[in-house]
């Protein structure tokens, strides 16, 4: 079954350095998503991407975030200048064109900013 | 904006026991969709429902969505300890062309053996 990649699984960071997570999404899923999820609390959307721009992004999602795809395969978040608060897990989800099949997400990074 | 809450937060149940949980959300939505996050796990896609009153089965599991496009529920007939986990409803709006989705906070259900 196909599998959306995320790497690295788990990042330490100190506060203020700059961090990018990375996501290879299913080959022909057009939508892309990050959200995050702070310990034992729900999924909170950040930004969805389709067709090489931004479509929608959240409050959490401020300047000190941003998205691309640099090369056509992968797509990464990167947090400027990171913050205690940023610490969480952070999923990419994708999905296709079709309906019916959900988003299929990533098994995730661990940032922890300390 | 958007709002979609789950009751209850936990529910513990010995196995072989029923388990429901609900959803609600604040915007009607375009379709519901359900998933379930193993502890230390990823959120993993259950199912998706899209009509009004559609009920839809999985084994032991029944997925219904409301009549007003704004509520549903998912209930376990006879868990088992492999059901242990987090099941989070999630739904754009009607009024979302993006397809974001908003989640509920979750139920987070244990079972004991």
């Amino acid at each position: 079954e196909p599998e959306v990649t995320q790497t690295p699984s788990h990042q330490v960071t100190q506060m203020g350095q700059e961090v990018i997570l990375r996501c290879v999404p299913i080959s022909n899923h057009l939508y892309f998503y990050w959200y995050r999820q702070i310990l034992g609390q729900k999924v909170e959307f950040l930004v969805s991407f389709y067709n090489n721009e931004i479509s929608e992004k959240s409050e959490i999602f401020d300047d000190q975030f941003s998205v691309e795809r640099p090369d056509g395969s992968n797509f990464t978040l990167k947090i400027r200048s990171t913050k205690l608060e940023d610490s969480a897990m952070y999923f990419c989800a994708t999905r296709g064109t079709r309906g019916g099949y959900g988003y299929t997400f990533g098994s995730g990074t661990r940032l922890t900013v300390v | 904006g958007q709002q979609v809450m789950q009751i209850p937060q936990y529910q513990h149940v010995q196995e072989g026991e029923d388990f429901t949980t609900y959803c609600n959300s604040s915007t009607t939505l375009s379709n519901i969709q359900w998933y379930k996050q193993r502890p230390g796990g990823h959120p993993v896609f259950l199912i998706q429902l899209v009509k009004s009153g559609e009920v839809k089965k999985q084994k032991r599991l029944t997925f219904q969505f409301g009549e007003a496009k704004k509520n549903s529920s998912l209930h376990i007939t006879a868990t088992q300890t492999t059901d242990v986990g987090t099941y989070f409803c999630a739904g754009p709006s009607i009024y979302n062309q993006g397809g974001k989705l908003i989640f509920g906070q979750g139920t987070e259900l244990s079972v004991k053996p």
